[in-house]
């Protein structure tokens, strides 16, 4: 079955420290990758995705992720932590023979000020 | 993207007893998704849901304890029938958007449900 999974589930750092979130996928066709981010209190946003092109996407509030085919891997980063980055991170992705998201288990960040 | 709303936002409901959760977008979307994320869980698909046709479950999860209507393109209910305990979670509607094979999701604030 397809799954995803993500390494940490839950994640404290320092403010201004850099961010790695892990992501693989068991999946072996062609798929989009997403990460998603819910802050406390807030509903799910899209943080970014990855259609095709550029296996490296930047996304909103500083955060890139890097899709590299070979490890099935879809790592989230961000070189420098604030303290409202503070929420709960989930890898998703669609593989594209069906219009259906997996998701990872999700990681809890918390960034002590 | 579209704005999603869902209504309840939260429930406290008895045992047996039956709620349905609305989902109402601002934009015509042909596909809408139906999500369940159980305390302390990640998020698992109940169905899809496309207008004019029967919604599409996914395994484990039946049409008798989530009828879902969908009567048309910006409007979808998901319904939990003859609750339990077990069925307390956070219910999420999602609506995709996108060119075929780019499809994106973007999801509803929930509706929060404690079955006592």
């Amino acid at each position: 079955a397809q799954s995803v999974s993500q390494h940490n589930h839950h994640v404290i750092l320092s403010e201004a420290a850099s961010l790695e979130l892990g992501c693989n996928y068991s999946y072996g066709g062609t798929v989009n990758l997403f990460w998603y981010v819910q802050y406390p209190g807030q509903h799910l946003q899209l943080l970014l995705k990855y259609f095709s092109g550029d296996p490296l996407v930047k996304g909103i509030k500083g955060f890139e992720a890097e899709f590299i085919k070979s490890k099935f891997s879809f790592n989230l980063r961000k070189p420098s932590v604030q303290w409202s980055d503070t929420a709960e991170y989930f890898c998703a992705v669609n593989p594209l023979d069906g219009n259906k998201l997996v998701f990872g288990a999700g990681t809890i960040l918390r960034v002590k000020s | 993207s579209a704005v999603i709303s869902q209504k309840p936002s939260r429930d406290i409901c008895q045992r047996g007893t039956s709620l349905t959760i609305q989902c109402q977008v601002d934009s015509q979307v042909t596909m809408m998704f139906w999500y369940r994320q159980q305390p302390g869980q990640s998020l698992t698909l109940i169905a899809t849901a496309n207008q004019g046709s029967e919604a599409t479950y996914e395994s484990g999860f039946v049409i008798d304890k989530f009828p879902i209507s969908r009567p048309n393109l910006t409007f979808s209910t998901l319904t939990v029938s003859n609750m339990s305990p077990e069925d307390s979670s956070i219910y999420l509607c999602s609506v995709s958007d996108g060119r075929r094979g780019q499809e994106t999701q973007y999801f509803g604030p929930g509706t929060r449900l404690l079955v006592l």
